[in-house]
């Protein structure tokens, strides 16, 4: 099947820094990516969906000057986290799609700000 | 690696039918969860089962977890063409904040 990969699995970063993730679709031409980040024990929330070329169109809540993200061709997407502070560490986990078909996850990004 | 397996991979039926979708994972959770997925968007959190708990309700949806077997079940009753989408779940492992998905069943809905 598909392979969706993110990286890095984990980081630690300093507050005040930014991180960078990475989403790549390894065989196939992800049209659509989606961020989600997840606080531990509770469901994934939706941030943004990103269409390959286009800005992302982010959920409500979402600042998208603080959760950049850059989909400039059809098999990368990345998110930075600006200027990072303690309450962005989180699980962040993009899922990429080709026209609307099945979804595939990434393993998913630990991130944790000190 | 994606540690739920959802079974059927893809389902198709009548509207007013049950609609009966597995999951299979492999090592000890915190919870499990269960997601819808329309064509084109983002994923929809639908229920939220914790490890000692067996049976969760929420509308037309019912969710079941055997944690000796490592399985749950999502069972949509009197479904509805609207219900036509993708279910992904999701673990949580024990003593990780993390989030783990399967590769979803397909379940198409027809009028």
């Amino acid at each position: 099947g598909a392979v969706v990969s993110q990286h890095p699995s984990r980081v630690i970063c300093k507050s005040g820094t930014s991180v960078k993730i990475e989403c790549r679709s390894l065989d196939f031409q992800a049209t659509t990516m989606f961020w989600y980040r997840q606080f531990p024990k509770q469901s994934l929330m939706l941030m943004a969906t990103s269409n390959e070329g286009s800005k992302a169109t982010y959920e409500q809540g979402v600042e998208k000057d603080k959760f950049l993200i850059n989909h400039a061709s059809l098999t990368l997407s990345t998110l930075t986290v600006t200027s990072a502070h303690p309450e962005d560490s989180s699980f962040y986990i993009c899922s990429a799609t080709f026209r609307n078909t099945e979804a595939f996850f990434g393993q998913g990004t630990r991130l944790t700000v000190v | 690696s994606q540690q739920g397996e959802e079974d059927p991979q893809a389902l198709s039926i009548q509207e007013g039918e049950n609609a009966t979708m597995n999951c299979s994972y492999k090592t000890s959770i915190n919870n499990l969860q269960w997601y819808r997925q329309n064509s084109g968007r983002g994923l929809v959190h639908l229920i939220l089962i914790r490890s000692n708990e067996r049976e969760k309700h929420s509308g037309r949806l019912r969710v079941t977890l055997d944690t000796s077997k490592k399985s749950s079940s999502l069972l949509i009753t009197a479904s509805r063409a609207a219900d036509t989408a993708s279910y992904f779940c999701a673990t949580e492992p024990s003593g990780y904040s993390t989030l783990t998905f399967g590769k979803g069943t397909m379940l198409l809905v027809s009028p």
